[in-house]
């Protein structure tokens, strides 16, 4: 199995909503990462969790807020986006912390109106 | 500079063509180089991984690495129309959590 699962996968929220966004493996997987991708742009990094410890934000907004509760489970709390973080947004997963062979889930498409 | 450069294309070829696409870099620490596949409005699937210098086969897919001249290349044989995607070039450096992207090349395989 080498499947990362997002949840959901199209997410339509208004700029004073809050919603979660999903990710889950069940590789063994130590270190998780949300990427944020644009329309024909690659990832852009934003978190990196590494034995569950967040290792890397890379100056990402206090709007987004992740979460690690477990070694399979990663989340991404969303509160009060704007209109340009409309995105496709990517969990992966790699064995090491090191982000060879790492893993992508499908995304979770974000519109926010 | 930016450290990985890949041109966008986009490339059009026809059905049962080779395709060849490249990337070139300038941080001499990256050692770990990888090719994923990205389909419209999908996430990126892992095709290829490479440590440090060499050649890999996996099928119709040859990922090449040329640490002189910081230079890799990736080429699909027999090429179908479902390669049809964007191919990203990625890679990493020892101890370091980040995957430097390139930009993604644009491929349509035309029947």
């Amino acid at each position: 199995d080498t499947e990362v699962t997002q949840t959901p996968k199209h997410l339509v929220m208004g700029m004073t909503n809050k919603k979660s966004l999903k990710c889950e493996q069940h590789m063994g997987h130590r270190a998780m990462y949300w990427y944020k991708q644009k329309a024909k742009k690659p990832p852009e990094l934003m978190f990196v969790y590494s034995y569950e410890k967040l290792s890397i934000n890379e100056s990402v907004p206090s709007r987004f807020s992740p979460e690690c509760p477990n070694s399979s489970l990663l989340n991404l709390h969303l509160h009060a986006l704007q209109p340009e973080d409309s995105a496709l947004y990517l969990c992966a997963s790699s064995q090491t912390p090191l982000p060879y062979e790492a893993f992508f889930g499908q995304g979770t498409r974000l519109t926010v109106v | 500079q930016k450290e990985v450069e890949q041109d966008p294309g986009p490339l059009s070829v026809p059905e049962g063509a080779i395709v060849s696409l490249n990337c070139t870099y300038s941080n001499s620490a990256f050692q770990y180089f990888m090719w994923y596949r990205q389909y419209s409005r999908k996430g990126p699937e892992l095709l290829m991984y490479t440590y440090s210098s060499g050649n890999k086969e996996d099928g119709r897919f040859t990922a090449q690495v040329d640490k002189s001249s910081k230079y890799i290349s990736l080429f699909i044989r027999d090429s179908q129309p479902s390669d049809s995607a964007t191919y990203l070039c990625a890679m990493s450096a020892d101890g370091n959590n980040r995957l430097a992207f390139g930009k993604g090349n644009q491929v349509v395989v035309i029947p």
